[in-house]
């Protein structure tokens, strides 16, 4: 089975620091996502990537930059933490060959900012 | 533009009921369409998906999907609901001729069972 693993289950930080989220799958998938889910709007992608290095922007991406070194690992990066991004934070990885494979998600990783 | 829509925020069936969930798209080339559950405090898992062929999908967990063109719709269904089917539904859109990696994704509805 796929395993999406993302290093916090809850996080709290304060205004203007720097946060890091992490996100590792063991199925050597080419894509990686991080959306963030917030009540009535659903899932909106705020970055993805197809391969290392690579990265696209999504919808929402003010406020966010992400690290993909290796392909297993994808990092979203708050460079200086605000309010309005506290949510919850879904990483998902597909494979990349078969255009129409579905996506396999995180635990999720609740990061509020105090 | 690709679009999806949940117009329901929440579905409250009695258990044994047949239930269904609605989902309506809009892409301008052919729709790859995919439905996903989320228990609470998890992330999301795959339920179903229509690439093509028969409109009628089966998945896990003894839950099935339509689609139909004319309508630009998918929605899921199951004959008899459960009260462990109480949860968070998602259905998500790709764009299959357009070469995006992008999945755009409803708003979810919550779907409650009642004992």
């Amino acid at each position: 089975d796929v395993k999406v693993t993302q290093s916090s289950r809850y996080l709290v930080k304060r205004t203007g620091e720097k946060v890091f989220l992490e996100c590792v799958q063991d199925m050597d998938h080419e894509n990686m996502f991080w959306y963030r889910q917030d009540p009535g709007l659903g899932l909106r992608l705020i970055y993805f990537s197809y391969d290392v290095k690579m990265k696209e922007k999504g919808d929402i991406p003010e406020g966010y930059s992400v690290s993909r070194e290796k392909k297993e690992r994808f990092s979203l990066i708050l460079e200086s933490a605000s309010t309005n991004q506290t949510s919850m934070y879904l990483c998902a990885s597909s494979f990349a060959l078969i255009s129409y494979n579905e996506q396999f998600f995180g635990p999720g990783t609740r990061l509020t900012v105090l | 533009a690709q679009s999806v829509a949940q117009p329901e925020d929440q579905v409250n069936v009695a258990e044994g009921n047949p239930l269904t969930v609605k989902c309506t798209y809009s892409v301008s080339g052919n729709p790859y369409l995919f439905w996903y559950v989320q228990y609470p405090n998890r992330g999301l898992q795959f339920l179903l998906k229509y690439i093509t062929g028969d409109n009628l999908v089966k998945g896990s967990y003894g839950f099935e999907a339509e689609f139909n063109k004319s309508q630009t719709s998918f929605h899921l269904k199951k004959p008899s609901a459960l009260v462990s089917d109480s949860a968070l539904y998602f259905c998500a859109v790709r764009d299959g001729s357009s070469g995006t990696y992008k999945y755009i994704f409803g708003t979810g509805t919550r779907l409650k069972v009642l004992a």
